[in-house]
């Protein structure tokens, strides 16, 4: 069936570090595909997604590109800060599911 | 303002007592969803609706109930509440069940649940 994979957390980086959140996913045809975060105590808010393969999607200086020949959506960001200290999720959108399907989340804390 | 709203966020309850959980979306939305965050595993996906009266089930339907009577509510109900249906529960929707083509998924701020 159609799963996504995320790197174990929690991340601990230092204030301006490079982030890398590596994502790959398992999919029967084309999903879309789409990074999440979620901050204590809040719901989830869409960071930025891909609909087609060799896609970018950036929001907020994270980045991600679809690659289809690896089956992979990793996040990056060039400097983080500490409010980027939050739970980051991957997820796929298959027309045919109704629904998303997530991976387990990564946990990142940024220290000053 | 644009939002999902869920009631009540916090909520410890007995096990068999029976409670529901309330979502509403102020933006017509059509597809509506039940989510329910538990460590380790993501978001699983409980049931879901395409619109007025129409549900189904999702990934981890067992023990949960849901109506669709008017387009902007959406509850979730717990006949018979059990220990294992503690859990962080997210509300979802979107203007149609696609998401390909710029349709955003609004997710409502969570209700988290405790069965003693």
């Amino acid at each position: 069936g159609n799963s996504v994979t995320q790197m174990e957390g929690p991340v601990t980086l230092s204030e301006e570090a490079f982030l890398t959140i590596n994502c790959t996913y398992t999919a029967t045809g084309y999903p879309s595909l789409f990074w999440y975060v979620q901050y204590p105590g809040e719901g989830l808010q869409l960071l930025l997604k891909a609909t087609k393969a060799d896609d970018k999607g950036s929001n907020k200086g994270f980045e991600a590109t679809y690659r289809k020949e690896t089956t992979s959506f990793h996040l990056e960001k060039g400097s983080v800060q500490v409010s980027d200290s939050a739970v980051y999720f991957c997820a796929l959108w298959m027309d045919s599911s109704y629904k998303l399907i997530f991976g387990s989340g990564t946990r990142l804390l940024v220290r000053p | 303002e644009a939002q999902v709203t869920q009631n009540p966020r916090y909520l410890i309850t007995v096990t068999g007592k029976k409670l529901t959980v309330t979502c509403s979306q102020n933006m017509n939305h059509e597809y509506m969803s039940w989510y329910r965050q538990d460590p380790g595993l993501g978001l699983r996906q409980i049931y879901y609706s395409m619109n007025v009266e129409v549900t189904d089930k999702g990934d981890v339907p067992e023990g949960y109930k849901v109506s669709r009577k008017e387009k902007r509510n959406f509850p979730l109900i717990l006949e018979s509440p059990s220990p294992n249906q503690t859990s962080l529960y997210f509300c979802a929707s979107s203007l149609s069940p696609g998401l390909r083509v710029g349709n955003e998924q609004f997710f409502g701020p969570g209700t988290r649940l405790t069965v003693l």
